[in-house]
């Protein structure tokens, strides 16, 4: 099983200020045929369920505010929201989906 | 627009069954595997298993493996997840949540979640 750990377990930072999370996986998550890595990131909001941020490590979902991006590849992968807003308070997990998903432990972002 | 609504909460005692069901409309279900993702307290999400689209196959986490059942009712658009031989620490958030595309294993949309509590 592909074991994903993200740091750090959690993060304060100022409003309008960025956040940067990051995401390593114990094997390679980018599949060499299709030159895609399998990695999303997630967003949940307490009590709610999680919500697709990215997908393929850096393309953002429909509807997704630009001051989200996703960069890496290979096992190394981060988040950054470059301008951090009020509503962007949650938790955050990494997923790779290169074979049967695996989460990492959850990244929780507050305000400074 | 996709929607997938989760039964209600459930209280079990140890050794028991629970069978949690998810509604989905928005889509053609038997065009889209359902993956069930659970969360316990202060843990991370946990993949247990899924049925994939059109042959409904399923295919659990080895962790679950023998305790967990998933089916699918596509006539009634409802996939269903039960869980057997409940102990004190399947207590969590059980999710369905949607493959974005047949046979992948990435997730696009969750269900609002059901809360199975274990306890005597």
């Amino acid at each position: 099983d592909i074991v994903m750990t993200q740091s750090p377990d959690s993060l304060a930072v100022s409003l309008g200020e960025r956040a940067t999370i990051n995401c390593k996986s114990s094997q390679n998550v980018l599949y060499s045929s299709n030159n895609k890595n399998y990695l999303a990131w997630y967003q949940q909001k307490p009590g709610q369920p999680p919500q697709l941020l990215i997908s393929w490590a850096s393309t953002r979902e429909s509807g997704v505010p630009d001051r989200f991006s996703g960069s890496g590849s290979g096992t190394d992968f981060t988040l950054t929201i470059s301008s951090l807003q009020a509503e962007d308070v949650a938790v955050y997990y990494c997923q790779q989906y290169y074979t049967t998903p695996s989460f990492g432990q959850g990244t929780k972002l507050e305000i400074k | 627009q996709v929607h997938l609504v989760q039964s209600g909460a459930e209280a079990k005692e140890p050794g028991a069954s629970v069978k949690v069901s998810c509604k989905a409309s928005g889509y053609t279900v038997s065009s889209y595997a359902m993956h069930w993702v659970r969360q316990a307290p202060g843990q991370r999400l946990e993949w247990m298993g899924w049925i994939n689209a059109g042959n409904g196959n399923t295919k659990q986490s080895q962790k679950f493996q023998g305790r967990v059942t998933i089916t699918r009712d596509t006539s009634a658009s409802t996939d269903y997840m039960e869980l057997s031989s409940l102990r004190s620490e399947d207590t969590a958030v059980y999710y369905c949540a949607r493959a974005h595309a047949s046979g992948s294993y990435l997730i696009d949309y969750w269900g609002q979640g059901t809360l199975v509590t274990v306890s005597s």
